[in-house]
């Protein structure tokens, strides 16, 4: 069954450290997609990819790096995590249809920034 | 630019009660993409439905939601809440950027507690 999935489930980083969350999908999407969830925010884009090799900013990208080495394989990347990060993040992937285009969502990463 | 506004962030209701989550929105494209996404508890969020045709109603699992372009709304709803209904609901409307895909921009979400 097309998936996506997402780890770690859970991450305890601290401050000043690197963090990266990785995100596999066996859907043979285009596009993926990163969000991050918050309370009265909502599911915020913070990068997403058209394909292998390319990555683009979402609307809050600051803060964060993407990596799309593969059709399958999209990483989000926190050089300098800090407490602010602290969310849950949603992997996803797309078809490329246009605007009618649903998405397949990962299970999520916990993070809590110390 | 495109946006989605979902004034409830918590709707409480008793079992038994008809839902209506509201969902307006604004974009520039005549042709714009609805969606309604269900977020469970300790699950992954996914489609409930979505709709592109003004007027049409569209149903699954016992919602409905109609795409009314002329107020720019997609409200949700459910004639009767089941306890099992309880979730994060976001409304989503999709920005293309072109035929290489969208990006779907989400409300804030309403968070639907259906109790006893």
């Amino acid at each position: 069954e097309a998936a996506v999935t997402q780890s770690p489930r859970n991450k305890v980083a601290v401050t000043g450290g690197k963090v990266t969350l990785s995100c596999n999908q066996t859907n043979n999407h285009n596009n993926m997609y990163w969000y991050r969830q918050d309370t009265g925010h909502g599911l915020r884009l913070i990068h997403y990819s058209y394909g292998a090799g390319s990555t683009e900013k979402g609307d809050i990208p600051d803060g964060y790096k993407a990596s799309r080495p593969s059709q399958e394989n999209f990483s989000l990347i926190l050089e300098l995590a800090t407490p602010s990060q602290t969310s849950v993040y949603f992997c996803a992937s797309g078809d490329a249809e246009g605007g009618n285009s649903d998405y397949t969502f990962g299970s999520g990463t916990r993070l809590l920034v110390i | 630019g495109d946006s989605v506004t979902q004034k409830e962030g918590l709707v409480t209701l008793t079992e038994g009660l008809p839902v209506m989550l509201n969902c307006t929105y604004q974009t520039i494209y005549s042709n714009a993409f609805l969606f309604w996404y269900v977020h469970y508890l300790n699950e992954s969020p996914r489609l409930l439905l979505k709709s592109s045709t003004d007027n049409k109603r569209t149903e699954h699992q016992g919602f409905h939601a109609t795409l009314h372009k002329s107020s720019s709304s997609f409200h949700l709803q459910k004639s009767s809440a089941q306890l099992s209904d309880s979730a994060l609901y976001y409304c989503a409307l999709s920005d293309r950027w072109g035929s290489s895909g969208n990006k779907l921009i989400f409300g804030i979400g309403t968070l639907l507690s259906v109790k006893p």
